[in-house]
């Protein structure tokens, strides 16, 4: 099984360029998150989007959008990166309906540079 | 917001006993959550408490106390392949995650 692809895996980027950081997950999870990872600072959570058609600003998500087309897929865009953008993305997702653990699976994730 | 507390580093040997203790505070609190992450690799789940106690689930062990916004990971029976990043999380009543900074646990032989 899948589970929950993310691609590029690694991405050179000039400062003031946009990308898309592209998640897709086979489980049918109701729920997607994307988080940065940078040393010492932990997992840091950009956008959230609870179901298909929603998305929601998570604690750092300046710089940064998203968009939920439909439930396999969540994309995020930085529309013009920049150094401090260098960082390990981590897309996740949870079936998101609430109670219990609705433990989050993770991604590889996207490791990025901004130059 | 959370505030979430864990040890950088620890070290111990293959066999013995390591408890990664965490500490938060937290506007909600609902539920708390152990991942393991090794060098690359992506974070995965480990144990998940929501009420006081211990939960074990084989070597790994996890307690929590919410009066004390507390919490441990004891991993027992050490094995090199447990060198990793132990990252404690705390969902609050949005059923959002907060992440600590991690700790990372190297097995020596």
């Amino acid at each position: 099984t899948a589970g929950i692809t993310q691609a590029p895996t690694s991405q050179i980027l000039a400062a003031g360029r946009s990308m898309t950081l592209r998640c897709t997950q086979d489980m049918r999870h109701n729920a997607m998150y994307w988080y940065r990872q940078d040393l010492g600072l932990g997992l840091r959570l950009i956008h959230y989007s609870n179901t298909a058609g929603t998305t929601g600003k998570g604690e750092v998500p300046d710089g940064y959008s998203v968009s939920r087309a439909n439930t396999d897929d969540f994309p995020l865009t930085l529309a013009s990166a920049v150094p401090s953008q260098t960082s390990v993305y981590f897309c996740a997702s949870s079936e998101g309906q609430g109670g219990g653990a609705d433990t989050q699976y993770f991604g590889p994730g996207t490791r990025l540079t901004v130059l | 917001g959370q505030n979430i507390d864990q040890p950088t580093e620890m070290t111990a040997t293959e066999g013995a006993i390591v408890q990664i203790n965490c500490t938060y505070q937290t506007s909600g609190f609902n539920g708390l959550f152990w991942y393991q992450q090794h060098a690359g690799e992506a974070p995965t789940f480990l144990s998940y408490n929501v009420l006081d106690g211990l939960e074990e689930k084989g070597r790994f062990s996890s307690f929590l106390s919410r009066s004390k916004g507390y919490s441990y990971l004891l991993l027992k029976e050490l094995q090199m392949k447990d060198s990793a990043s132990y990252l404690c999380a705390v969902r609050d009543s949005d059923y959002k995650l907060s992440f600590g900074a991690g700790t990372t646990v190297t097995v020596r032989a």
